[in-house]
């Protein structure tokens, strides 16, 4: 069974460029996550989708960041215009959560290493 | 909202030896807690977790962790560490019932292995 892809897996751009990264969650997994993980530190979430639903976007920064998970499956996370701050690694993860909930199992991409110039 | 402390950002061992990597969450009810290993240039995989029962857990690769409701810890351990065991780890914890899929992560703890 393949895992989470992502794409493209290192980005060089120049400030003020846009940037998207791709995500393609496990097959059948409902639930999808963008994280962002800076040097040296664990991963902040930036929006979590139930389906084609964002149900938690509080922590991305929406004057820049956009997301969209079209019918329900892949994702494309944007920056626009890229500032010199968001170099980081941005990782996709997705999990099931059925009628009982979810049990906290997510799975990781290798995530979308960017640096801004 | 939940929280997660690592108190050790680094923890060097000798191959062979023990180790623990402590990890603290802020208190509530009830909680899911787990351990991630990011092993380098690599996502995140689950090591373990705890959602309820035997407070022991065992995960892969030798780990295990101690849910201390008192303490509000849950510690990971090995009795005895590999060099493949180099890696990054984070303990993470997230609210049972409807917001169970927002899971909150610790800062970290870089594990190096000395031969």
């Amino acid at each position: 069974e393949a895992g989470v892809v992502q794409s493209p897996r290192y980005k060089i751009i120049e400030k003020k460029q846009p940037v998207a990264f791709w995500c393609n969650p496990i097959s059948g997994h409902n639930t999808l996550y963008w994280y962002l993980q800076n040097l040296g530190q664990g991963p902040e979430l930036l929006i979590r989708y139930e389906n084609e639903e964002a149900v938690d976007d509080s922590q991305l920064p929406k004057d820049r960041f956009s997301a969209e998970r079209l019918k329900g499956v892949d994702s494309t996370l944007k920056i626009q215009p890229a500032e010199l701050g968001d170099s980081a690694v941005y990782l996709c993860a997705s999990s099931y959560r059925g009628l009982a909930g979810n049990t906290g199992e997510l799975f990781f991409g290798e995530g979308s290493r960017l640096t801004v110039l | 909202a939940q929280s997660v402390t690592q108190l050790d950002s680094q923890v060097p061992v000798f191959e062979e030896a023990p180790v623990e990597l402590r990890c603290n969450y802020s208190s509530s009810v009830s909680v899911y807690l787990f351990w991630y290993v990011q092993y380098p240039n690599q996502g995140l995989q689950l090591l373990l977790k705890y959602l309820s029962g035997s407070t022991l857990v065992k995960g892969i690769n030798g780990f295990e962790a101690e849910f201390n409701k008192s303490q509000t810890s849950f510690h990971l351990r090995k009795p005895s560490v590999h060099i493949s065991d180099t890696a990054e780890y984070f303990c993470a914890v997230s609210d049972p019932g409807s917001s169970a899929s927002k899971i909150i992560f610790g800062s970290g703890t870089r594990l190096s292995i000395r031969p």
